[in-house]
């Protein structure tokens, strides 16, 4: 049980450059989530997957765009990158039990990725 | 909108030393309560949580308080130690999924 998974662990863009940052989970989890974490800004959410084939806009899109390609994977990609891209993402899952309110979420390692 | 205040580190303690890290949510409606853990290098970890009023999380010897009364649910931890530096999120749940998180207080344990 690997929990959750993100590929790659580090990648170094140049502006205007493409990329798709990977997510799995193994858990079942019907919730999946992409953060991007910057210095004294917390974790802000960029978009999220309540089920497989749905998927919302969180408090930072604009850049972005998902896919949640079956249950376990969902995928994050910059179709033409940023420096204010540069930063470290993460995927994160939870199961939601139907209601709306979630529980945990269990996160990955991270991507740092830096934007020239 | 919604929003999580935390304290600004970082936080230098001595090994043994009491930990308190405080942490306010904005007051619209009935958050779930969250501590996260990050370490060097890690994505984040449930520290502990609580989800309603005057509700108790604990674990490994930290814990907080859901206060209401003070919107407030302040980490804290009698007698810390090295292996516990890292960087503490608090985190609110409010509705459908959407996590707000503070922005983090990095501790720092000296031996």
């Amino acid at each position: 049980n690997a929990g959750v998974t993100q590929t790659p662990k580090f990648q170094v863009l140049k502006t205007g450059q493409s990329m798709t940052l990977q997510c799995a989970q193994d858990m079942n989890h019907n919730s999946m989530y992409w953060y991007r974490q910057d210095p004294g800004m917390g974790l802000r959410l960029i978009y999220y997957s309540a089920s497989e084939g749905t998927t919302d806009k969180g408090e930072v899109p604009n850049g972005y765009n998902v896919s949640r390609l079956n249950k376990r994977e969902f995928s994050l990609r910059l179709e033409s990158a940023a420096p204010s891209q540069t930063s470290v993402y993460f995927c994160a899952s939870s199961d939601d039990p139907g209601t709306g309110f979630t529980d945990t979420q269990y996160f990955g390692p991270g991507t740092r990725l830096t934007v020239l | 909108g919604n929003s999580v205040t935390q304290m600004e580190g970082p936080v230098t303690l001595s090994e043994e030393a009491f930990l308190t890290i405080n942490c306010t949510y904005t007051a619209t409606g009935y958050p779930s309560l969250f501590w996260y853990v990050q370490y060097p290098g890690e994505g984040l970890q449930l520290l502990l949580k609580a989800t309603k009023a005057d509700d108790k999380g604990s674990n490994k010897g930290f814990e907080a308080t859901y206060r209401k009364e003070t919107t407030s649910f302040h980490l804290e931890k009698g007698s810390v130690q090295v292996s516990d530096s890292a960087v503490y999120f608090c985190a609110a749940l409010y509705n459908f999924n959407k996590f707000y998180f503070g922005s983090g207080t990095k501790l720092n344990v000296k031996p």
